[in-house]
């Protein structure tokens, strides 16, 4: 089955202590992409990559770290997270830069 | 600035009664368009693109059309099952490979 997998589905942390949020895609996808959804914002872009070894900032990127050492895989780093990081993040993966994108399920993340 | 809107914020509907969303856009170089509905708790899930202004695509009761400003989004017959939170995206030359999304429109649709 084609999908966006995302783990933990939901992390509480405390300040200060390093995470990382795995993606990984099965549809050999080019683009990957990193979202963060807050009430009354919506989505916003963190982070994208248009292919392996390949990565750019989206438009709240900072406090935020990726990587794309794979084509399947796109995690999120969070160095030194802080309470406002608190949110819902999604990745999400499309076959090329302008073309429909597949997110995955969510990863609820508490900061305290 | 460029922007992506979306009116109304929420809508309720009796289902059988059609209605529009609107995702008004201020960008230059417009690349695509995109709409994605939202169930909650679960991520978006694509409905349409949209390239160029005259454009129109349907699936089932959706159909989207596209102009230079705007893009609609029409629900024919609406069912309790179209209850969702309806986003729209932009891509555009000047955006580079970044999408911006619209804030969306809840939309609940009542047996």
């Amino acid at each position: 089955e084609a999908q966006v997998t995302q783990n933990p589905r939901y992390l509480i942390t405390v300040t200060g202590k390093k995470l990382t949020v795995t993606c990984s895609q099965n549809m050999n996808h080019e683009y990957m992409s990193w979202y963060r959804q807050d009430p009354g914002l919506g989505l916003r872009q963190i982070y994208y990559s248009m292919n392996v070894e390949v990565t750019d900032k989206g438009d709240v990127p900072e406090g935020y770290k990726v990587s794309r050492k794979e084509k399947r895989n796109f995690p999120l780093i969070l160095e030194s997270p802080s309470p406002n990081q608190t949110s819902l993040y999604f990745c999400a993966s499309s076959p090329t830069v302008n073309t429909e994108a597949f997110f995955g399920q969510g990863t609820r993340l508490t900061v305290v | 600035e460029d922007q992506v809107t979306q009116s109304p914020e929420a809508l309720r509907l009796q289902e059988g009664e059609s209605s529009s969303l609107n995702c008004s856009y201020t960008v230059s170089g417009l690349r695509g368009l995109f709409w994605y509905r939202q169930d909650p708790g679960k991520g978006p899930e694509f409905l349409f693109t949209l390239y160029s202004a005259g454009e129109e695509k349907e699936k089932e009761r959706l159909k989207a059309t596209l102009t230079k400003k705007e893009s609609f989004l029409h629900i024919t017959a609406p069912k309790p099952e179209d209850s969702a939170t309806y986003l729209c995206a932009v891509q555009a030359w000047n955006y580079g490979q970044n999408f911006v999304f619209g804030p969306g429109t809840r939309l609940s649709v009542l047996p």
